[in-house]
């Protein structure tokens, strides 16, 4: 079965700064990843998602992820963080025709 | 859009009683799920449904139950309710495996 590890529980940074959120996968085949975040009170929104090809992922709000099968890693990168991206985020693996596995997520503090 | 309506967003219910969370979707995925998310934890899959009247177990179904009796609605029961399951309820819908939405979710307080 599937699971996903998000190492990290809490994250701060200043604003400006570099971030990356890590995730680590196990999966016995090729794995269809994604990231989701969740602000204060609200669903989960899917900032990007990876299934195949390039292994580095564009997603929405300038962030973006590259696959590495190796490690098996789906790391979550932005290069200048902003206020507004103070929220939780969520790893998640799935395969088709089976349901998603999530990681226990990583809260984000942006500092001023 | 697809949109994933939970029926109520906060709800405080006694022990013993059977709670009905509620969600509809309208876009006519055949998949829907119930996670429930509590902190440290992430999200851990309950229920999920491929098709009307059909059920899967998903990692947590002790004290749950589902109910899908058309393909837009999926409910979740909590049979007698108990204070361990004071946590968040989301509800998520898939067309395909790229179309997961998810609902805003149910806060339930079981006191």
């Amino acid at each position: 079965a599937q699971s996903v590890t998000q190492p990290d529980i809490h994250i701060t940074v200043s604003e400006g700064a570099s971030l990356e959120l890590r995730c680590n996968y196990s999966y016995g085949a090729t794995p269809y990843l994604f990231w989701y975040v969740q602000s204060p009170g609200q669903g989960l929104q899917l900032l990007l998602k990876y299934f195949s090809g390039d292994t580095l992922v564009q997603g929405i709000k300038g962030f973006e992820a590259e696959f590495k099968r190796s490690q098996s890693s789906f790391n979550l990168r932005k290069p200048s963080v902003h206020w507004s991206d103070a929220a939780e985020y969520f790893c998640a693996v799935g395969a088709d025709n089976n349901d998603m596995r999530f990681g226990a997520g990583t809260r984000l503090t942006v500092k001023p | 859009d697809v949109k994933v309506t939970q029926s109520s967003r906060y709800l405080v219910k006694r022990t013993g009683e059977k709670v009905f969370l509620e969600c509809v979707q309208d876009m006519d995925h055949e998949n829907m799920f119930w996670y429930r998310q509590d902190p440290g934890l992430g999200l851990r899959l309950i229920y999920f449904s491929y098709d009307v009247k059909m059920k899967e177990k998903g990692d947590i179904p002790e004290g749950y139950s589902v109910s899908r009796e058309k393909k837009e609605r999926f409910s979740l029961i909590l049979e007698s309710a108990s204070t361990n399951q004071t946590s968040m309820y989301l509800c998520a819908s898939r067309g395909s495996l790229k179309g997961y939405t998810f609902g805003s979710g149910t806060r339930l307080t079981v006191v």
